[in-house]
């Protein structure tokens, strides 16, 4: 099973500020295949990111993905009200899908 | 626009059997050629995938869950559904019902939850 840990584990940060999430998996995963979740309190989770880099439809374009291998990223440009919550990583293979832990983008 | 909404009881004795039914809507489960699965959250704590399947009943299960889960579906109803025996308190979660995207890599469309408390 591969294991993806995200960090850091809380975020705290100010609207109109960048945040950069990380993702790290236990060994390689496709690029194809690592996805980008964020999910707010009450809420089901969101795709943002598919593919690692492609964001889903109706995804502002603050958000961004990028990596490869065993090490990916999420980038928000400039943080916006709504944009504070818990954000996942999700990576499929072998007919599995696992999450990362979390991180949790607070307002500082 | 596809909808998913799950149901089911919200209480649950340990031991017996969680059943659970996605209701899809905005789309035929039969005539599309998208997988479908089931995603559970316990409170306060992050997501795991419990299986997923396809409209022709193909399945495909997280191995740690394998042996007590049982997810099919009924294309005549538009619906599919999962069944988790010997349930115990570490079963209370959030159960999502959802789409697999183009490739099954990604989970595009999700239903609301539902809370499934495992209690005596």
């Amino acid at each position: 099973e591969i294991v993806l840990t995200q960090s850091p584990g809380t975020l705290s940060l100010s609207p109109g500020e960048r945040a950069t999430l990380s993702c790290r998996a236990s060994q390689s995963v496709s690029s194809s295949y690592l996805a980008w979740y964020q999910q707010k309190p009450g809420q089901a989770p969101r795709l943002l990111i598919y593919g690692a880099s492609s964001r889903a439809t109706g995804i502002p374009d603050r958000f961004s993905g990028s990596g490869s291998g065993t090490d990916f990223t999420l980038t928000i440009s400039r943080l916006e009200p709504e944009d504070f919550a818990v954000y996942y990583c999700q990576q499929y293979g072998s007919s599995q899908y696992t999450f990362g832990q979390g991180t949790k983008l607070e307002i500082k | 626009q596809l909808q998913l909404q799950e149901s089911g009881p919200g209480l649950v004795k340990p031991s017996e059997t969680l059943s659970l039914t996605c209701a899809v809507s905005g789309d035929s489960i039969s005539s599309s050629s998208y997988y479908w699965g089931w995603i559970r959250q316990p409170p306060g704590k992050g997501l795991e995938w419990i299986g997923s399947i396809y409209y022709s009943g193909s399945t495909y299960y997280n191995p740690s869950l394998r042996s007590r889960v049982t997810i099919s579906v009924d294309t005549s109803k538009n619906q599919f559904s999962l069944k988790l025996s010997s349930v115990t308190a570490a079963d209370t979660a959030v159960y999502y019902c959802a789409r697999l995207g183009p490739g099954r890599r990604y989970f595009d469309y999700w239903g609301q939850g539902t809370l499934v408390t495992v209690s005596s």
